[in-house]
């Protein structure tokens, strides 16, 4: 089942704009993963946040997780249109090793 | 350069016909993970290995069936029981459970 569901499930904007995409799940995490694919391809791991922590970054990335709410969002900024792919998020539940469970992704349109 | 190899990019199968999906790591990674992808869709789990000669069902196992004989690679049969096989397949890994995974670039099986 899906654990993730990412919102809104499509955006678009213009190049230079911010770009924010929001992840819920419904268990206890140990952590949560934000992927990005680019169309017919694998994806690519982007960050990765503990349960412990509220916030992190990566470049023009930011990542923010509040468990009390169980949700996260990720924030892209100064967008390029290299950017243009569809981002995941995947949870690691507490207790459990191995699987990951992704949600159904937003796909996100930089435009020039 | 080290990485995580998918053959073939495409493939179709026969009605009644077992097909073999290739997946190859040279990142001297333990666990290796086969997920199918439906359009639009995240990622559901298929199989995964934590070790070589061991694997574990997914969420969507039935259809499916793997082998972990080398730690290098973890091939996925497609097997005619799988009604409804057509999907973008995709193979990762990682050093540990806990880590990240890599992905490769999948292969997109059709049915003819």
């Amino acid at each position: 089942s899906q654990q993730g569901e990412e919102d809104p499930q499509a955006l678009s904007i213009q190049e230079g704009e911010n770009a924010t995409m929001n992840c819920s799940y419904k268990t206890s995490i140990n952590n949560l993963q934000w992927y990005r694919q680019n169309s017919g391809r694998g994806l690519v791991h982007l960050i990765l946040i503990r349960s412990n922590e509220r916030e992190k970054h990566s470049g023009r990335l930011r990542v923010t997780l509040d468990t009390s709410k169980k949700s996260s969002s990720l924030l892209i900024t100064a967008s390029r249109a290299a950017d243009t792919a569809s981002y995941f998020c995947a949870t690691r539940k507490t207790g459990t090793a191995s699987k990951l469970t992704f949600g159904t992704g937003t796909r996100l349109q930089v435009t020039l | 350069d080290g990485g995580i190899t998918q053959s073939p990019k495409y493939l179709f199968r026969k009605e009644g016909q077992n097909v073999t999906l290739s997946c190859e790591q040279n990142l001297n990674h333990d666990a290796m993970y086969w997920y199918r992808q439906d359009p639009g869709q995240g990622l559901r789990l298929i199989y995964y290995s934590q070790i070589v000669n061991d694997f574990q069902k997914g969420d969507i196992a039935e259809g499916y069936s793997v082998s972990r004989e080398k730690k290098e690679s973890f091939p996925l049969t497609v097997t005619s029981a799988q009604k409804n096989p057509t999907a973008f397949y995709l193979c990762a890994s990682s050093l540990v459970e806990e880590q990240p995974q890599h992905f490769g670039d999948g292969t997109r099986l059709s049915i003819l």
